[in-house]
């Protein structure tokens, strides 16, 4: 199994929501990582988990709230978001380690969120 | 700190032909890699190719190769025989070691139109 799986694809949601972004992975990844991209953009990191914890994060509103429950799910928790956050949400997973270093990250396809 | 530069921000190429896609960096870290990745306009980003910084010999995956000039700082990725297929938004990509090697960022990108 090489994927990386995203749900859902697509998000429309009030700027009072409370929604949830899915990511899961079975490739034995241990680092797993969140992106935004807005449209003509390059994907921008947001947050890294290695071995289930919480690596980098890019200086994010804590609007977004990642979480990491083991080793095959991330999850993106967001809540009271701005229109300015309609972006692609894309997630990804690599190997660790020193053998690692070769490896591009397996992304998901994405998550659409519009924020109205 | 490291920066990525993609200068082209579309380019055509006649199917079957070679084509060409620029990429310069700039990074202090003394090891590093340099990625390609496809971006059809489905979202997901594909992984294409990898280079390391002290790699000799220039990659190559099938139909793609990387030019790598270390002094020029530059890594240009060579599509070869186009197809209708590899139209898409194509980004460089580099990940150095100063962060344990989970921070890849972009460029810009390039946007690849194949014409039948």
């Amino acid at each position: 199994d090489t994927e990386v799986t995203q749900t859902p694809k697509h998000l429309v949601m009030g700027m009072t929501n409370k929604k949830s972004l899915k990511c899961e992975q079975h490739m034995g990844h241990r680092a797993m990582y969140w992106y935004k991209q807005k449209a003509k953009k390059p994907p921008e990191l947001m947050f890294v988990y290695s071995y289930e914890k919480l690596s980098i994060n890019e200086s994010v509103p804590s609007r977004f709230s990642p979480e990491c429950p083991n080793s095959s799910l991330l999850n993106l928790h967001l809540h009271a978001l701005q229109p300015e956050d309609s972006a692609l949400y894309l997630c990804a997973s690599s190997p660790t380690g020193t053998g690692s270093r070769g490896y591009g990250y397996t992304f998901g396809s994405g998550t659409r969120l519009t924020v109205v | 700190a490291q920066k990525i530069t993609q200068t082209q921000p579309g380019m055509f190429v006649q199917e079957k032909e070679a084509v060409t896609l620029d990429c310069t960096y700039d990074t202090s870290d003394p090891s590093y890699g340099l990625f390609w990745y496809k971006q059809p306009s489905s979202g997901e980003m594909i992984f294409l190719i990898y280079q390391g910084s002290y790699d000799q010999q220039n990659a190559t995956e099938g139909r793609y190769s990387l030019n790598f000039q270390k002094a020029r700082k530059s890594a240009n990725l060579v599509i070869s025989a186009s197809q209708l297929g590899d139209s898409a938004m194509y980004f460089c990509a580099m990940r150095g070691i100063h962060t344990g090697g989970f921070k890849t960022i972009f460029g810009a990108g390039t946007r690849l139109f194949v014409k039948a």
